[in-house]
């Protein structure tokens, strides 16, 4: 099992619609959890990071952590062409030594149809 | 402005021939970190460094060495570089640990023939 999973995509949504991108993980242990969006032949570009369960709003982006679950999910808003790209989700697994070890999901490629 | 610089951007080299690939932060961060970004297989981290002279394996360090002798500079060495090698690599940057790097550099395309 992949420590963390994405589904590859892509996804394809409307312009204007809602974009829901997914990601599992599977150490309990993990503290922290991040999405970044990458264009093509870019850099990756942090978007979001959450720590604690629940909603975390950000603009048109919505980020939701179920630790129980073991789930962290990104919403995007009123889905725009220029959100078209790959987002990745990170996860990074701390301890009270500082170790910060950090592992990406293979990502999700959105696709917003204009 | 605040950036993560990497050179080269582009790098064709023969298999066994000695490279580094430099990094450079302006933030006065104190992590950093190695990435390498395949097809199906996304990023995968290098190595990380928390701190000055402290650095640590992130998921596939083998055929890689680095070195954090200034916070500024965090370069990746291969020392025997193989075609399996062959890939994009990212130096990343951050404040306050690992996962919040807010700062990638442009990437290095290496292909080792």
């Amino acid at each position: 099992q992949k420590e963390v999973e994405q589904n590859s995509g892509p996804l394809s949504v409307p312009e204007g619609a809602i974009a829901s991108l997914n990601c599992t993980y599977s150490d309990r242990g993990s503290q922290s959890f991040f999405w970044y969006r990458q264009y093509s032949g870019k850099s990756p570009e942090l978007i979001m990071f959450i720590y604690s369960n629940g909603d975390k709003e950000d603009g048109r982006f919505t980020a939701q952590l179920n630790k129980a679950s073991q789930y962290v999910s990104l919403l995007i808003r009123d889905s725009q062409p220029s959100d078209s790209a790959t987002y990745l989700c990170a996860v990074n697994i701390g301890n009270s030594g500082g170790y910060q070890k950090v592992t990406f999901g293979t990502g999700t490629k959105l696709q917003v149809i204009p | 402005e605040a950036q993560v610089t990497q050179n080269p951007r582009y790098l064709i080299t023969v298999t066994g021939k000695k490279l580094t690939v430099t990094c450079s932060q302006n933030m006065n961060h104190e992590y950093m970190s190695w990435y390498r970004q395949d097809p199906g297989l996304g990023l995968r981290q290098i190595y990380y460094s928390m701190n000055v002279e402290v650095t640590d394996k992130g998921d596939v360090p083998e055929g890689y060495k680095v070195s954090r002798k200034e916070k500024r500079n965090f370069p990746l060495i291969l020392e025997s570089p193989s075609p399996n090698q062959t890939s994009l690599y990212f130096c990343a940057s951050s404040l306050s640990g690992g996962g919040t790097e807010a700062f990638f550099g442009q990437g290095t395309r290496l292909t080792v023939v």
